[in-house]
């Protein structure tokens, strides 16, 4: 049983190039949430996937973007880096929305660098 | 607004010692509270969960109760190991249709032999 699968492991980049992160979410689930967590922090909620339609968004400018495939994969867009935007970011998934939190998974995450 | 604080680390124990991390949260209503853990190299695991008031979560030895009196989930062991040591968070989730998970600031743990 494959659990939640992230690409690339680890992406540097320079400031003001954008980037593209990938989510496979675990077999049988279909809501993906992404997480930004700053080193020594706890992750931060970013948004989240259903259906193909963003449901939830935290706390994040509009640089910050996503999509959700008929597959249940998902990707997040980055514009415009920021040296602030380096972090490990993480994917999340579960079944359905309702009580969605309660059973997430989490993917390994992918190590950004921003130079 | 909702938030989670964890007691800093890193704490650093005897293989074989009393565990305690302390987490308190402030959040309306009835949340949701869990513990995951972090090990090196690796995602998220949820290590246990409690969605109301007085019920204990507990997996692999770890313990905690849900405390609304003092607003608190305190994660306890009573003998940790080696391969306990990782980073631990303590985290919030508010209603029934929500995948939003807020965290504490995660609190490193190093067991020595």
């Amino acid at each position: 049983d494959a659990g939640v699968t992230q690409s690339p492991t680890h992406l540097i980049k320079t400031r003001g190039q954008q980037v593209t992160l990938r989510c496979s979410p675990k077999s049988g689930h279909d809501t993906v949430s992404w997480y930004q967590q700053a080193l020594g922090q706890g992750p931060q909620f970013i948004f989240q996937y259903y259906e193909e339609e963003e449901r939830q968004r935290g706390n994040f400018p509009d640089r910050f973007s996503g999509h959700q495939f008929p597959n249940y994969s998902s990707e997040l867009n980055v514009n415009a880096l920021l040296l602030g935007d380096s972090a490990l970011y993480l994917c999340a998934s579960s079944l359905g929305l309702a009580g969605g939190a309660h059973e997430q998974y989490f993917g390994p995450g992918t190590r950004l660098t921003v130079t | 607004g909702n938030s989670v604080t964890q007691m800093e680390g890193p704490v650093t124990l005897s293989e074989e010692a009393f565990l305690t991390i302390n987490c308190t949260y402030t959040a309306t209503g009835y949340p949701s509270l869990f513990w995951y853990v972090q090990y090196p190299g690796e995602g998220l695991q949820l290590l246990l969960k409690a969605t109301k008031a007085d019920d204990k979560g507990s997996n692999k030895g770890f313990e905690a109760t849900y405390r609304k009196e003092t607003t608190s989930f305190h994660l306890e062991k009573g003998s940790v190991q080696v391969s306990d040591s990782a980073v631990y968070f303590c985290a919030l989730s508010r209603g029934s249709n929500t995948g939003k998970l807020i965290f504490g600031q995660g609190t490193t743990l190093q067991v020595k032999p």
